[in-house]
């Protein structure tokens, strides 16, 4: 089964919002809550920023938030800040057999 | 606080096996389900394989059924991966990480990640 679809890299001057796709199919994406966001940095593990589709665990800035439509899923990133240089993974819960489906990441760069 | 911490990774010929262990401190393990996610070099993750915090069901990607067996030893406090018939493209950094939902069962994401352990399959 493919990969839930992100764009390969999206990018943001300090201070701006950006926003991250995720688009899978009514299996997965389109078909339940089970719905997850990941920021990964160079040689670090990835980190939980949303679950849920739009809850955030404690700990992550609300500058993060998050929503889903229909089969795609986004991730908003306000008040971009150096620090959110990182891979962006999305992730979902598809009935078709993988059971667990990720995006195949987003290169955040701030300019 | 919880940690994760993987082992049993290295340099390995092809078809061979290899175990991967997940030592796990700072929380209850046997309240919660378990999963091992892998990133091939410079590419993206992949959920590999789960099981239920009970240890009593588990499940696997498509791309390893077959090969990876999934354990874990809730007496010890850790979560086992064995690989069989190692081939070029299992080489990835293998994490383990934690399901959200505790003793609700699986909420399919993962909310605390080890650092992972390198696997390299090459003759």
């Amino acid at each position: 089964q493919s990969a839930l679809t992100q764009p390969a890299s999206v990018s943001g001057s300090p201070g701006q919002s950006i926003t991250i796709s995720c688009t899978g199919t009514s299996s997965d994406v389109g078909g339940h809550n089970y719905v997850s966001w990941y920021q990964q940095h160079p040689g670090r593990a990835p980190k939980l920023l949303i679950y849920d589709v739009t809850r955030r665990p404690s700990g992550v800035s609300n500058r993060f938030s998050a929503s889903k439509s229909g089969n795609m899923a986004s991730l908003t990133i306000s008040g971009l800040q150096a620090e959110d240089e990182a891979d962006y993974y999305c992730s979902s819960y598809t009935t078709v057999n993988t059971h667990i489906l990720f995006g195949g990441g987003t290169k955040l760069t701030v300019l | 606080q919880v940690q994760l911490v993987e082992s049993g990774g290295g340099v390995v010929q092809p078809g061979k096996s290899l175990r991967l262990s997940c030592a796990a401190s700072g929380f209850t393990f046997s309240n919660y389900g378990m999963h091992w996610v892998r990133q091939a070099p410079g590419k993206g993750l992949e959920w590999v394989a789960l099981i239920w915090y009970g240890g009593t069901d588990e499940d696997y990607a498509e791309s390893v059924r077959g090969r990876f067996a999934i354990s874990r030893d809730n007496s010890k406090n850790t979560l086992y991966l064995q690989i069989h018939n190692l081939r070029a493209d299992d080489t990835a950094m293998y994490y383990c990480a934690r399901d959200s939902a505790g003793l609700r069962g699986l909420d399919y994401n993962f909310d605390y990640w080890g650092r992972g352990t390198l696997v390299t399959v090459s003759s």
